[in-house]
This record gives C-alpha cells, structure tokens and sequence, in this order.
C-alpha cells in the first residue's frame, strides 16, 4: 500500500483551464502539505493543513486553493490555469508539524 | 539572501569516498529536515533533527543550533547514492518551511 499517493501523476492542460490534484495518505498523519518544485528544482511550500487549520504561504496565488474533505485527504485546486503554473506539485503529511514528512510521488502539471 | 544555504551545489565523489554536506540557515527552527530527491523525482526523507546526531547506515546527519548549521556526511559512498540532498527547516512559528537549493551528488564508480 501507498503511503501517500496523488493523482494524477501528469497533468497537461491549456492555460486558462480549472484542474484538481489529488492527494490521500492513509498512515494517519494529522499533518499535510502542498509543495511546488520549480523548472530549477528548487522546492517550496504552498500550504500545510494541520487539523483544519491552513496555514498560507503568503506568496501563492489565491487562484490555488487546498481542499481537505477529511485528515487523510488534501486536494489541490488551481483556476485558470496560467503557463508559469508549470511544474511539479507534490504532496507529503506528517504526524505534526515537527515531524518527519513522507512524499508522494509528485504530479508533473504542463500548462501549454 | 536565502533562508536556507546549502554547499556544494554540485558533488562528483568517487566510490568509497567520505561526503559531506553542509547546510547553514538564518531562522529559528523547530528541526531540520534531510531530503534525498532520486534521479526520477522522487523524494524521501533521511533525517529530521533538532540536536546532536543521528545515524542511519552510512548516513549521519549533525546539527548545531547555536551556529546554525547541520552537515549530511555519507561513508564510503556508492553510486546509488546519486541524488539531489536537500536541506530544509521549518520555522519555530510553525507558519513557514524553507529549503536550500539541494546539492546534486553523483558518484563515480
């Protein structure tokens, strides 16, 4: 069994468009993340969801939005979709906040 | 400047060799994370500390929080240790995680 698992692993769609990235973990973790990595590789956090409580990072757009229909699911919404939204997107949780994390295997999102 | 800076960018090691990573960061931290990011993109986490030292096999990760700064050594190193090591901290407010640019090693058999 996948310890964190997303969908889809690639995603190519024309800018403009509303798309959906799922992510699920089923280790019981209270904790979890949304990540963009960059055309560079660098990483960066988009959000934490820990408990109902969201935590920003203030420097995404709010064409981004996560979804948590319960603690083992943290979907990832973006609209209009724009050609800088083009990178990879991955999802990881933890028991909390200071804890090791654990990633899925990444969702290659192309914006054309 | 970054938050997080690691050093080296890039490693090329032969096989066998000791490797040191070095991180350095300028914000409070809770720990810090060691990521290892596969040739396929993947991404795994090594070590998540916030003093002294751990060991996992070959790898041992140190910190020092009053300087600011943990190391990621790997003994007698192999070509499957050929990845993107990636430090990052989150902050003691719980409100930010950074990383560093990764230091991309390959090892030479």
């Amino acid at each position: 069994d996948t310890a964190v698992s997303q969908t889809p692993k690639y995603l190519v769609t024309q800018m403009g468009n509303d798309k959906s990235i799922k992510c699920e973990q089923n280790l019981g973790h209270d904790t979890m993340y949304w990540y963009k990595q960059d055309s560079k590789k660098f990483l960066k956090i988009m959000f934490s969801y820990n408990n109902k409580e969201l935590i920003i990072n203030e420097t995404v757009p709010n064409r981004f939005s996560p979804k948590s229909p319960d603690k083992a699911h943290l979907n990832l919404h973006i609209n209009s979709l724009e050609l800088g939204d083009s990178a990879v997107y991955f999802c990881a949780s933890s028991q909390n906040r200071d804890s090791e994390q654990y990633f899925g295997p990444g969702t290659r999102l192309t914006v054309t | 400047k970054n938050e997080v800076e690691q050093s080296p960018q890039n490693l090329t090691a032969q096989e066998g060799e000791f490797i040191t990573i070095n991180c350095s960061y300028s914000v409070g931290i809770s720990a810090l994370h060691w990521l290892q990011q596969h040739p396929g993109g993947g991404i795994v986490s090594l070590f998540m500390l916030s003093s002294g030292k751990k060991k996992h096999g070959r790898l041992i990760a140190t910190i020092n929080i009053q300087e600011k700064h943990s190391s990621l050594h790997i003994t007698a190193s192999h070509p499957r240790d050929s990845a993107v090591y990636i430090c990052a901290v989150p902050t003691n407010t719980g409100n930010q995680f950074y990383f560093g640019t990764g230091t991309s090693l390959t090892v030479i058999p």
